[in-house]
């Protein structure tokens, strides 16, 4: 069954760009979906195929998707961005990465 | 607006039997393929299954393939999980999501609980 990768956890300074990585075989042929999820709360969805954001999600945030790795982008990391992070994909049947913990310092 | 409510969790002992609803509202529930994601405590978001939007077409995680049957009722917009020989694994929230690009929108959640 298809696997996809996540760090355990993420730290950026206040203000700074944070980068979160989903590792996936041949993951840039496959349409990868972003969710934030924030304690005690449903997930969001912050961007979907690859690089496209949902309205009212901020332009801060971004994504991009090639080879092996799709990458979601924080710029600007602010105290609200604190959150888990999932990475989705959709082979036979939906598959989430394991989620990344993103710390704001 | 969108919204999807999840009713239905509890505490049930291993092997039990448990429905979770889904009540949608704010939007033609007809059109949609919905899901059932679920998160056990303290752990990452788990696909469950999926259903199209009339009802025929359904899959199923291997984890809970055998057990659970998703199905949905048009007429009331409301999305069902029949859950049997429910297993501590089991233990998780239960979320249902709508899904076009990604899941769009998701519910609250409703927490199962299986334990002795």
């Amino acid at each position: 069954s298809y696997e996809l990768t996540q760090p355990l956890s993420v730290s950026v300074a206040l203000g700074q760009t944070a980068r979160i990585t989903c590792g996936g075989n041949n993951i840039g042929s496959k349409n990868v979906h972003w969710y934030q999820q924030k304690p005690g709360q449903a997930p969001v969805l912050v961007i979907y195929r690859d690089s496209n954001r949902p309205s009212g999600i901020p332009e801060r945030f971004s994504g991009s998707n090639s080879g092996n790795t799709a990458t979601l982008t924080i710029s600007r990391a602010q105290a609200g961005d604190e959150a888990d992070y999932y990475c989705q994909v959709w082979d036979n049947n939906t598959v989430f990465g394991g989620g990344t913990k993103l710390t704001v310092l | 607006e969108v919204q999807l409510v999840e009713s239905g969790g509890g505490l049930v002992q291993p092997g039990g039997s448990l429905r979770l609803s889904c009540a949608a509202s704010g939007f033609t529930f007809s059109s949609y393929w919905m899901h059932w994601v679920r998160q056990a405590p303290g752990k990452g978001l788990v696909w469950v299954s999926r259903i199209n939007s009339y009802g025929g077409n359904t899959n199923y995680a291997d984890s809970v393939k055998g057990r659970f049957t998703i199905s949905r009722d048009n007429a009331k917009n409301t999305l069902y999980l029949q859950m049997n020989s429910l297993r501590a694994a089991d233990t998780a929230v239960y979320y249902c999501a709508r899904e076009r690009s990604g899941y769009e929108w998701w519910g609250q959640g409703t927490l199962v609980t299986v334990s002795s």
